[in-house]
């Protein structure tokens, strides 16, 4: 059962369209993070939200976290070709007995020029 | 410059040959974990490690062994590789723990005929 599901799995526009990227959960986390992987490299971070509701702002990349911090969204504003990439949303789950990151399934997104 | 290093990159050997993915990172990081990350399923943590001498399995530890005799080094050990083991693995170092910016290698690509 993966606890962390992401969808859509892929998505392919148009640069200058804009589009949003879900994690669902039905567990609570105490904090959510964002990553881009680029082929041939390994994931970075893109942002950390931890207060339910909160919003960050990256630039044309705008992130929250669901009030009940089951879930979270990554929206992005006017994609170019250089926001091509897998990005993967990992939790950080509350309450849970282990140090074990959990790591969504993944969102393979390209931006046609 | 701060960064995950991992050795091999690129690795093609054969079932029940022994062998060893190392990981070293400069950052002085408590937290090191492996990752695999296979199409469709996202990155599983297969170990991690909160410190030196400590050790915990992941969620898919099964046909794997880890080390921390040090605190930059986390080796990656498959003692009887199997096909089922062809993967993308990433190496992972934290300063504290599952909630901190996870700062990846730059993977290893494994191949097990």
């Amino acid at each position: 059962t993966q606890l962390l599901e992401q969808s859509p799995q892929f998505l392919s526009i148009q640069e200058g369209e804009n589009l949003t990227v879900y994690c669902n959960s039905s567990s609570v986390f105490s904090s959510l993070q964002w990553y881009r992987q680029e082929p041939g490299e390994g994931p970075v971070l893109l942002v950390t939200v931890v207060t339910g509701g909160e919003v960050k702002k990256l630039k044309r990349l705008t992130f929250q976290f669901g009030d009940a911090r089951k879930d979270s969204s990554l929206h992005i504003t006017a994609a170019q070709p250089g926001d091509t990439g897998l990005y993967l949303c990992a939790g950080d789950r509350y309450g849970g007995a282990t140090n074990k990151l959990i790591f969504g399934t993944g969102t393979l997104l390209a931006v046609q020029p | 410059e701060a960064q995950v290093t991992q050795n091999p990159r690129y690795l093609i050997t054969v079932t029940g040959k022994k062998l060893t993915v190392t990981c070293s990172q400069n950052m002085n990081h408590e937290y090191m974990s492996w990752y695999r990350q296979d199409p469709g399923l996202g990155l599983r943590q297969i170990y991690y490690s909160m410190n030196v001498e400590v050790t915990d399995k992941g969620d898919v530890p099964e046909g794997y062994k880890v080390s921390r005799k040090e605190k930059r080094n986390f080796p990656l050990i498959l003692e009887s590789p199997s096909p089922n083991q062809t993967s993308l693995y990433f190496c992972a170092s934290s300063l504290y723990g599952k909630g901190d910016e996870q700062y990846f290698g730059p993977g290893t690509r494994l191949t097990v005929t």
